[in-house]
């Protein structure tokens, strides 16, 4: 079956530390995209990239790190220097024209 | 700022009711305005729109799109409690998508 595959699908992070989350799809989508939704906001957009080994800041991008090496494979680093990571983390693809499929999403929590 | 606005942000209904969920957006040259159901997952797509005036329907949902007046409206009959959710709404203008913070549906037996 193709679609998006998130994991862990619950993190927990002490702080200071640095944490990665994993999005990988075999739907052979060029862009790929990670979104934090936080309650009573909507979707908000951390990173996004359109095609391999390359990709650019959304809204919210400070404390946050990607790369694209693959194109199956858009992983997402929560830095320590995030200051409130504690979200809902939501990895999406899609292919012009045909709308996106997103993720299962990994909740991070901060202890 | 809110590019995207849903309204109502919760709406209580009994099976069978017909409600209308709106989406309003500021944005005047994007590509496409997108329509998504949120339960405990993450979202499922329900409707893309990018021409205005031609109604999408599937099953008792339908969507319709006014790029003149810049709303879009998601329109559900008969509802069931299955259809409990967050809708969200959500408008492609350049590389990113904005997304409105949803309108919460409750649908009580």
């Amino acid at each position: 079956d193709g679609g998006i595959t998130q994991s862990p699908k619950y993190l927990f992070r002490k702080e200071g530390q640095n944490v990665t989350l994993s999005c990988e799809q075999n739907l052979n989508h060029d862009a790929m995209y990670w979104y934090r939704q936080d309650p009573g906001q909507g979707l908000r957009l951390i990173y996004y990239s359109q095609i391999v080994n390359d990709f650019q800041k959304g809204d919210i991008a400070e404390g946050y790190s990607v790369s694209r090496e693959k194109k199956e494979s858009f992983p997402l680093t929560v830095t320590s220097a995030q200051k409130n990571p504690t979200a809902f983390y939501l990895c999406a693809s899609s292919s012009r024209g045909y709308g996106y499929t997103f993720g299962s999403g990994t909740r991070l929590t901060v202890v | 700022e809110d590019k995207v606005v849903q309204s109502p942000l919760s709406l209580v209904v009994h099976e069978g009711d017909t409600v209308t969920l709106n989406c309003s957006y500021e944005v005047t040259n994007f590509r496409s305005l997108l329509w998504y159901k949120q339960e405990k997952k993450a979202p499922t797509f329900l409707f893309m729109l990018t021409s205005s005036g031609i109604e999408k329907k599937s099953g008792r949902l339908s969507s319709i799109l006014d790029k003149k007046e810049l709303f879009s409206i998601l329109n559900i009959t008969a509802t069931q409690t299955g259809d409990s959710a967050v809708y969200l709404c959500a408008v492609e203008y350049g590389n990113q998508f904005y997304f409105g913070t949803g309108t919460s549906l409750t649908v009580i037996p």
